[in-house]
């Protein structure tokens, strides 16, 4: 069956170290990922996605993720944080006209 | 712009209660999705509309799960017969494309509660 694995479920960051947050997937097609990010208080929000063509996605605020076919990943990264990026961040494959999946999500917490 | 709006953002009922939870999608936008978040988890699929109809229901967890919209805008997701496992929160999106495979706008969800 088709899964999302987030495997970082809590990581704590100081302000501007590197991110890198991690996403595999489970589906042998062709796939669309994407992004979201729920910042406190607030509902979720498109991040970035990924359709087709160049497999490093450029997103807002200042993220990007690669898409790796061969590892089954969609990483997010972020050359240096901010304190702002404490949030919650998810990733979801569709599958399929019908089918999205999201990961269980990873809380991301920046010390200021 | 206004965004997606759910309401009650807060439902509280008794075990064996129906509930029903209303969602107001973004003006025009065609395609409107109902997502059950439970505690430490991400958004599940429920359901999925475009325009009136209901084009996929293969997420509703039982047959006391019951979504509509009957005019292509507003939804309604009714849970009938609440059991302690329907406590959740109750995502609504939607999207001004068709088709599942696009971006989608939330809104700030529905906490449900079951005693």
């Amino acid at each position: 069956a088709q899964s999302v694995s987030q495997h970082n479920h809590h990581v704590i960051l100081s302000e501007a170290a590197s991110l890198e947050l991690g996403c595999n997937y489970s589906y042998g097609g062709t796939v669309n990922l994407f992004w979201y990010v729920q910042y406190p208080g607030q509902h979720l929000q498109l991040l970035l996605k990924y359709f087709s063509g160049d497999p490093l996605v450029k997103g807002i605020k200042g993220f990007e993720a690669e898409f790796i076919k061969s590892k089954f990943s969609f990483n997010l990264r972020k050359p240096s944080v901010q304190w702002s990026d404490t949030a919650e961040y998810f990733c979801a494959l569709v599958v399929g006209d019908d089918k999205i999946i999201f990961g269980k999500g990873t809380r991301l917490h920046i010390l200021p | 712009g206004a965004g997606v709006s759910q309401s009650p953002r807060y439902k509280v009922a008794k075990r064996g209660q129906d509930v029903a939870l209303r969602c107001d999608p973004i003006s025009g936008h065609v395609s409107l999705f109902w997502y059950q978040q439970a505690l430490g988890q991400g958004p599940e699929f429920l359901t999925y509309f475009q325009n009136e109809a209901q084009l996929d229901k293969s997420g509703l967890p039982s047959d006391r799960f019951f979504a509509e919209r009957p005019e292509g805008s507003v939804s309604t997701l009714k849970i009938q017969r609440t059991q302690q496992e329907d406590s959740a929160v109750y995502l609504c999106a939607s999207s001004d494309y068709w088709g599942i495979n696009q971006p989608q706008h939330f809104g700030d969800g529905t906490r449900l509660s079951i005693l």
